[in-house]
């Protein structure tokens, strides 16, 4: 079982829609979360940390975190063709020697004009 | 805050030849800084954990005497690959943290990257 899942996508959405994007963690005592974006042949940069239960907004941006059910969640409005890229959603695992950040394969997203 | 900076953005060398990269946090202290790779359309696979004043952390499979690591000062990391072969190529990226007090991690800040292309 992957410690980290997302949906490859692509997930395609209008511009001015909502793009939702889903992770899911295995790992329950992890308690970092943290939302990358990364375009094509570029480094990932930061969105969003998220930490507690419940909603985090920043901008068109909004994290969501369930930790009883293992799932956080990134969502954008107003969506952009220039939020088209790969998001990565990744955990820090809260337990254990090698506490490596924990990736998720990312999830494609395409905002169509 | 929290900037990564990488250099060289990009190289060419022929194969058999030493590249160098370099990775400076600019306005905070880092004891730890983490190299990945990424092939195209791939995703980001961590080679090893450079340690301030200590021996890196390598993953399993990263050859550490292909892939030399320093970290001589609490701003500054290298990587460099040495007698780089063509199937070297790939794209390197640093990334470093703040550190925080409590139990919270703070999140990976990256430099923009090394694309090496070994002919």
């Amino acid at each position: 079982q992957k410690e980290v899942e997302q949906n490859s996508g692509p997930l395609s959405v209008p511009e001015g829609a909502i793009a939702s994007l889903n992770c899911t963690y295995s790992d329950r005592v992890s308690q970092s979360f943290f939302w990358y974006r990364q375009y094509s042949g570029k480094s990932p940069e930061l969105i969003m940390s998220i930490y507690s239960n419940g909603d985090k907004e920043d901008g068109r941006f909004t994290a969501q975190l369930n930790k009883a059910s293992q799932y956080v969640s990134l969502l954008i409005r107003d969506s952009q063709p220039s939020d088209s890229a790969t998001y990565l959603c990744a955990v820090f695992p809260n337990a254990g020697n090698n506490r490596k950040l924990i990736w998720g394969l990312g999830t494609s997203l395409a905002v169509n004009p | 805050g929290a900037v990564v900076s990488q250099h060289p953005s990009w190289v060419i060398c022929k194969s058999g030849t030493s590249v160098k990269i370099e990775c400076r946090s600019l306005d905070f202290q880092a004891t730890t800084m983490f190299w990945y790779r990424q092939f195209p359309k791939q995703s980001l696979m961590l080679m090893a954990t450079s340690n301030e004043g200590s021996k890196a952390t390598y993953e399993q499979g990263v050859e550490k005497d292909k892939f030399l690591i320093n970290h001589a000062s609490l701003t500054l990391s290298t990587l460099t690959v040495t007698s780089a072969h063509p199937e070297d190529s790939s794209f390197y990226i640093c990334s470093a943290r703040v550190l925080l007090t409590g139990s919270y991690n703070s999140p990976l800040h990256f430099g923009n990257g090394t694309r090496l292309t070994v002919t």
